[in-house]
């Protein structure tokens, strides 16, 4: 079975710009989260799906939003980008509303320039 | 505000030692509590899941202790391998995972 896979995997986008990151969860899994890693610490949430509605966000700035598809992929939209948005950011999901076991992506590796 | 802090930040042995690694935090109101292995610039891979009701849980060489009520877990490796070398990651959940910064591991052969 696949895991989660997440596109693409890396990217380079000019300060200012829109960036768009995907995830695909784990088939029969309901719930999507997002999650920022910067180097050297720890992911910091960002949202959480479940069923298609929004069920959590972290502290971010509205420039960041997500939505999850029928299917129940997702993406992750931040808009205006600056340079301390370069990180890693990664998808997580699980089979409940987030009680279970979390499995997460390779994550998508962001360069902002 | 859930805070969770892992000693050491960085740990060097031997092979063959066996590996203790702490995290504790702030808030003992946790539905479970999520052990993970992340290898340089990739994503992070599950290793152990303790519900808040348990007290351990086992995988091969892996055990992971849960005491909910002081705000600690503790990782254990036995046997360490150089293929363990890796930064090791625990997470708690309420409504959201809330890591710590990770305890970056280096097994000497």
């Amino acid at each position: 079975d696949a895991g989660v896979t997440q596109s693409p995997t890396h990217l380079i986008k000019t300060r200012g710009q829109h960036v768009t990151l995907r995830c695909s969860p784990i088939s029969g899994h309901k719930s999507v989260s997002w999650y920022q890693q910067v180097l050297g610490q720890g992911p910091q949430f960002i949202f959480q799906y479940y069923e298609k509605e929004e069920r959590g966000r972290g502290n971010f700035p509205d420039r960041f939003s997500a939505r999850q598809f029928p299917n129940y992929s997702s993406e992750l939209n931040v808009n205006a980008l600056l340079l301390g948005d370069s990180a890693l950011y990664l998808c997580a999901s699980s089979w409940g509303s987030g009680r279970t076991e979390a499995f997460f992506g390779q994550g998508t590796r962001l360069t902002v320039v | 505000k859930q805070e969770v802090t892992q000693i050491p930040a960085a740990l060097s042995v031997p092979e063959g030692e066996n590996l203790v690694l702490n995290c504790s935090f702030t808030d003992s109101a946790i539905y479970n509590l999520q052990w993970f292995r992340q290898d340089p610039g990739k994503g992070l891979t599950s290793l152990l899941l303790i519900q808040s009701s348990q007290r351990e849980q086992t995988s091969g060489r892996l055990n992971a202790s849960l005491d909910k009520s002081s705000g600690r877990s503790t990782l254990y490796i036995a046997a360490s391998q150089p293929g363990d070398s890796a930064t090791y990651l625990c997470a708690v959940f309420d409504y959201k995972l809330s890591f710590g910064a990770g305890t970056t591991v280096t097994v000497r052969a």
